[in-house]
């Protein structure tokens, strides 16, 4: 199965900087299947990005995802308050599908 | 609005059984493909088992494989998890995912807590 390391495992930024999430997967991602999901306590995790770089319904233009291959980034442009949660990357293109550890996004 | 919601998880001894179910609305429920994720406490997301919008189709982890159903009742627009010989490594949130087109999971529930222990 494809394993997917995020990096980093936590990044703390401060409201207005830009944040670069990375994953990288153990083997080639399939018609680059990756997505990025959000996900903050108490709350149903939020697709964000599918196929690498599209953005899911009623997501902001400040995500943007990136990436083919082994590599894939989540980019936040400029950090609101409500975008400090926890961040999994996914491959859906392969079987069995797989997420990454996450990245925590915490305030500085 | 499309919403899934859990039914409460609970608590199960090991080598025990346990019925999820996720009540869907907002959507027409047979035409999409369901499925169950779950993430133990300080671990990623893991894929469990997942099942097309007829039911004809279903998939399972290694990990749950022989010990897990997958089912659904198109009727009442509802989505179960049959769990059976649990292990303390199932004890976990387990979240009810709508596919999309392409199976990636567009939509979550919030969860629900199921704890393995004598």
């Amino acid at each position: 199965e494809i394993v997917l390391t995020q990096s980093p495992g936590t990044l703390s930024l401060s409201p207005g900087e830009r944040a670069t999430l990375s994953c990288r997967a153990s083997q080639s991602v399939s018609s680059n299947y990756l997505a990025w999901h959000q996900h903050k306590p108490g709350q149903a995790p939020r697709l964000l990005i599918y196929g690498a770089s599209s953005r899911a319904t009623g997501i902001p233009d400040r995500f943007s995802g990136s990436g083919s291959g082994t590599d894939f980034t989540l980019t936040i442009s400029r950090l609101e308050p409500e975008d400090f949660a926890v961040y999994y990357c996914h491959q859906y293109g392969s079987s069995p599908h797989t997420f990454g550890q996450g990245t925590k996004l915490e305030i500085k | 609005e499309v919403q899934l919601l859990e039914s409460a998880g609970g608590l199960a001894q090991p080598g025990g059984s346990l019925r999820l179910s996720c009540a869907a609305s907002g959507f027409t429920f047979n035409r999409y493909a369901m499925g169950w994720v779950r993430q133990a406490p300080g671990k990623g997301p893991e894929w469990v088992s997942a099942i097309g919008g007829s039911g004809e189709r279903t998939y399972y982890a290694n990990s749950v494989k022989g010990r897990f159903t997958i089912s659904r009742d198109n009727a009442k627009n509802m989505l179960y998890l049959q769990m059976s010989s649990l292990r303390a490594e199932d004890a976990a949130v387990y979240y009810c995912v709508r596919e999309g087109p392409v199976p990636y999971f567009d939509y979550w529930g919030q969860g629900t807590l199921v704890t393995v222990s004598s």
